[in-house]
C-alpha cells in the first residue's frame, strides 16, 4: 500500500521569498516520487521526479525537492517565488502494482503569491 | 503538436444521458490512463490501459466503460449520467520501461457538468 500526505492545503508567500511545500509519503516498496503543478483550468505538468539516483532533484522553473528516506519526506522548495508560481501543487508517489506503476496523488497544496 | 489531447473540453448534459470523452496521445506511449478530479481537486485513477489491454480498473461504477481502439487512443463512455459524475476528467499517458518512475503526461482535462 502507498499513500502521500501534503501537510498544508494552502500556502501563501510574498513574491521574492522562499517557497516550501511539504510532502510525506508511505510505501511498501522503494517509491518513485513526483511533484506536479496545475495552473487554474489547466492540466497537470510534471515539475520534477525522484528516481532513486540523486536525493536532491532539480526541476523546471527553479523548483527542487529533496528525498529524505529517514523522514519519508519529499518537500518541494524554490528560493524565490514568482507571481506565475501561483497554482495547485500535487505530490505523487508511485509504486509497482503487479508489474505496472500506479500513481497515488496527495490532496494538493494551493500556493498563493502575494505581490 | 499537443502531446495529449482530449475532446470535448467542456461537456454539459442532463442526468440519464450517455456521453463519451475522447483522448489521443502522439507521444508514442504504450500506456494510457483516465483520472477523475473532484470539486476538492482530489485526483483518483479510474482506469489504465497498456497496449490496448486493461491493467488497472479501480472501483468505478459499471456505467463507466473505457475503450482503447489502439495504443494512441483511450476513450471513456459513461452511461446513465448522475449528478455525482460531475467532475474534471483527465487523460494521461506514459511509456512503460524496464526502469521505474513512469512519469505521466496529462491532457488539459474535460469538465463534465451533469444537471
Amino acid at each position: 500500500a502507498q499513500s502521500v500526505t501534503q501537510l498544508d492545503s494552502h500556502v501563501s508567500v510574498s513574491e521574492g521569498t522562499p517557497v516550501l511545500l511539504r510532502c510525506n509519503y508511505s510505501s511498501s516498496y522503494s517509491p518513485s516520487l513526483f511533484w506536479y503543478v496545475q495552473h487554474p483550468n489547466k492540466g497537470l505538468q510534471l515539475l520534477l521526479k525522484y528516481t532513486s539516483a540523486a536525493t536532491l532533484v532539480k526541476g523546471i522553473n527553479g523548483f527542487e525537492a529533496e528525498f529524505k528516506k529517514s523522514e519519508t519526506s519529499f518537500h518541494l522548495t524554490k528560493p524565490s517565488a514568482h507571481m506565475s508560481d501561483a497554482a495547485e501543487y500535487f505530490c505523487v508517489v508511485s509504486a509497482p502494482n503487479f508489474g505496472n506503476e500506479k500513481l497515488t496523488f496527495g490532496t494538493g497544496t494551493r500556493l498563493t503569491i502575494i505581490p | 503538436d499537443t502531446a495529449v489531447s482530449q475532446t470535448p473540453k467542456y461537456l454539459v448534459t442532463q442526468m440519464g444521458n450517455d456521453k463519451s470523452i475522447k483522448c489521443e496521445q502522439n507521444l508514442g506511449h504504450d500506456t494510457m490512463y483516465w483520472y477523475k478530479q473532484d470539486s476538492k481537486k482530489f485526483l483518483k485513477i479510474m482506469f489504465s490501459y497498456n497496449n490496448k489491454e486493461l491493467i488497472i480498473n479501480e472501483t468505478v461504477p459499471n456505467r463507466f466503460s473505457p475503450k482503447s481502439p489502439d495504443k494512441a487512443h483511450l476513450n471513456l463512455h459513461i452511461n446513465s449520467l448522475e449528478l455525482g459524475d460531475s467532475a474534471v476528467y483527465f487523460c494521461a499517458s506514459s511509456q512503460k520501461t524496464s526502469g521505474r518512475a513512469y512519469e505521466q503526461y496529462f491532457g488539459p482535462g474535460t469538465r463534465l457538468t451533469v444537471t
